[in-house]
């Protein structure tokens, strides 16, 4: 079965740390991955995709085949990264379905 | 992001109603779906339409309906709402394009529905 897991419903951390957003899969084929970002008040949006490889408001994700995961990054914090951040997979190339993580909060405190 | 909009934005109705959310863009985009947000389970997909003439079951279908008026236009309904229907219920776009990766999915507003 197809599945993405997000383990943590609340990361909290303060300005300047490191953040890491975990995000596991299962799917046996060659999936894409993303990480969409809602922030307060605003919609739902892309942040980035494997794919693409590029760095967006200085996080990062490499997709892991090995260990099904595709975790997010940043080294330095920002209070503005507060917000809802949701691993998505896209199984089938082209379909443009969708299945989301849980979803995780990234609190970060001054 | 004001390409894709969604009415009404809240609506408390009580059990047994018939309800349809909207939901419209000016994209430009073949692509459409509903989605439904809630606490602890993520988004998961309802409905999605690949044109005008193309609708297909998402992961929870049932007890939801949708139509796809014209290009531009998705809209979701809820014959007989429930209480667990309750949720934040959001629809999104996409291009269809040539390529054969996923393309970026744009989202509306939200919707809150509250079944009482």
């Amino acid at each position: 079965a197809q599945r993405v897991t997000q383990p943590e419903k609340l990361l909290s951390v303060f300005k300047g740390a490191p953040v890491e957003l975990k995000c596991n899969y299962s799917y046996s084929g060659s999936p894409e991955l993303f990480w969409y970002v809602q922030y307060s008040r605003q919609r739902l949006q892309l942040l980035l995709r494997h794919i693409s490889r590029e760095s967006i408001k200085g996080f990062t994700a490499d997709l892991n085949k090995g260990e099904t995961s595709f975790h997010l990054k940043k080294p330095f914090a920002q209070e503005e990264d507060s917000a809802m951040y949701y691993c998505a997979l896209s199984a089938t190339s082209n379909t443009g379905k969708l299945i989301f993580g849980q979803g995780t909060t990234l609190q970060v405190k001054p | 992001d004001a390409d894709v909009t969604q009415t009404p934005r809240n609506r408390i109705t009580k059990t047994g109603k018939r309800i349809m959310l909207e939901c419209s863009q000016t994209k430009g985009h073949d692509r459409m779906y509903w989605y439904r947000q809630d606490p602890g389970l993520g988004l998961r997909l309802i409905y999605y339409s690949f044109d005008v003439k193309d609708i297909n079951k998402g992961e929870i279908s049932d007890g939801y309906s949708v139509s796809r008026q014209a290009q531009a236009k998705f809209s979701l309904s809820l014959e007989s709402a429930i209480p667990n229907q309750t949720a934040l219920y959001f629809c999104a776009t996409s291009d269809s394009g040539q390529g054969i990766h996923t393309y970026e999915q744009y989202f509306g507003p939200g919707t809150r529905l509250t079944v009482t």
